[in-house]
């Protein structure tokens, strides 16, 4: 089963404007990690966020963390139609191993020129 | 290369046909993963090693699949008796690292 949980599914906003996305798990984490995928192919990692940070940032990225919610938000700055994709929260499966992550279902952007 | 490979991008395989799909890893990543992506899901984990043993296999949905990393560096993922509800993406990757994992292309599978 899936344990991230992103929100919206689906989010559509025009070049300049910012998106933000949220993911919200369910076990304790020691970290959470956003990827993002294009055309349902390969992801690439964006962002690692540990359990003891609240906030990072990376270029235009902002993530956000917030463990007494158990939720993250990812929020793009100046938002560009590259920025079109999927992005994906994930979280450690420690049930299982640290190698096997668990990602929520995703959150399709479409960034308008 | 550069990045994960995966091979085929595509295969497409009849009800009971057995299929291998290959995963060449980032050079010198110890750990390698695959996943199952279903579409409108996200990346489903199934198996996770790290050199050339299974670290961790509870993903696998049943007995028809099988992964192999024998020289731990290539990797095979084998599916006996293909079912159509097997048709799916199936990702691969690699890290050195647990906190990130770089992924291949994907393969997509599908079972007429």
């Amino acid at each position: 089963s899936q344990q991230g949980e992103e929100d919206p599914q689906a989010l559509s906003i025009q070049e300049g404007e910012n998106a933000t996305m949220n993911c919200s798990y369910k076990t304790s984490i020691n970290n959470l990690q956003w990827y993002r995928q294009n055309s349902g192919r390969g992801l690439v990692h964006l962002i690692l966020i540990r359990s003891n940070e609240r906030e990072k940032h990376s270029g235009r990225l902002r993530v956000t963390l917030d463990t007494s919610k158990k939720s993250s938000s990812l929020l793009i700055t100046a938002s560009r139609a590259a920025d079109t994709a999927s992005y994906f929260c994930a979280t450690p499966n420690y049930g299982g191993s640290q190698g096997n992550l668990i990602f929520g279902k995703g959150t399709k952007l479409s960034v308008k020129p | 290369g550069a990045g994960v490979s995966q091979t085929p991008s595509n295969k497409v395989t009849e009800k009971g046909k057995y299929v291998e799909l290959r995963c060449d890893p980032i050079s010198g990543h110890t750990a390698l993963y695959w996943y199952r992506q279903s579409l409108g899901q996200g990346p489903e984990f199934l198996i996770y090693f790290q050199g050339t043993g299974a670290a961790d296999d509870s993903g696998l949905p049943n007995d028809r699949f099988f992964a192999v990393r024998p020289e731990g560096s290539v990797s095979t993922l084998k599916i006996q008796r293909t079912e159509r509800g097997d048709s799916a993406v199936y990702l691969c990757a690699s890290s050195s690292d647990v906190n990130e994992q770089f992924f291949g292309p994907g393969t997509r599978l599908t079972v007429l």
